[in-house]
């Protein structure tokens, strides 16, 4: 079946250590977003990609980068991981811009010791 | 970003309960607008579109007011399988594309 699929599910990593969350695709679709959320809260967005278009939400950290090496793979580097960035990392895709029906990973669960 | 506002709830009712929840927008630009459901820990899954003329999908009924700027869902009949939290989410418009989530609502159906 077509689906977003997010590795790993539950990342564990040290205060400062480098982690990186991936995301891919068999939907074929334009459009990637990587999104934070928190418990109680919305979710954010960080960065969304229209093909190889990279935006960069404003009050997205520098500690937070991506890639989109091609269409069916992103990535979520996060380069020094804080205490507060223990979130649920979520990925999700859309067929072309100004669609916004939107089909969701299941979520890397980050923790930061 | 134009915001989406969303009663966090919960709310809690009875199997068979009939519950709305509503969702106001305040970009007057946004064309398109979605119901998604969010169980515990787990991704956001489309529940279904909100149409101008409204939008019925079994137990669940969307409908969009234009004029007072917000969407609503009801349920009838509620399961205890309904729990979750209900996301608002509000398509752009006025020049950007990236939709606009609402906090959610949470909904605990009890036996």
């Amino acid at each position: 079946d077509a689906m977003v699929i997010q590795n790993p599910r539950y990342q564990v990593t040290q205060f400062g250590k480098p982690v990186t969350l991936s995301c891919s695709q068999t939907l074929n679709h334009n459009v990637m977003y990587w999104y934070q959320q928190k418990s109680s809260q919305a979710p954010k967005l960080l960065f969304h990609y229209y093909d190889k278009d990279f935006n960069n939400e404003a009050d997205t950290p520098d500690n937070f980068q991506s890639r989109r090496p091609n269409t069916s793979f992103c990535f979520l580097d996060i380069r020094s991981p804080g205490l507060g960035d223990a979130a649920m990392y979520l990925c999700a895709t859309s067929r072309q811009v100004g669609e916004y029906e939107q089909y969701f990973g299941p979520g890397t669960r980050l923790t930061v010791t | 970003r134009k915001e989406v506002e969303q009663d966090p709830g919960p709310f809690n009712v009875p199997e068979g309960a009939t519950v709305a929840f509503n969702c106001t927008y305040s970009n007057s630009a946004s064309q398109s607008f979605f119901w998604y459901r969010q169980d515990c820990r787990k991704e956001p899954k489309l529940l279904m579109s909100v149409y101008s003329s409204g939008n019925e999908d079994g137990r669940f009924t969307a409908q969009l007011n234009r004029a007072s700027q917000y969407i609503s869902l009801l349920i009838r009949d509620s399961k205890l399988s309904d729990s979750a939290t209900y996301l608002c989410v509000a398509g752009a418009g006025g020049g950007s594309y990236i939709p606009t989530f609402g906090r959610g609502t949470s909904l605990i159906v009890h036996p």
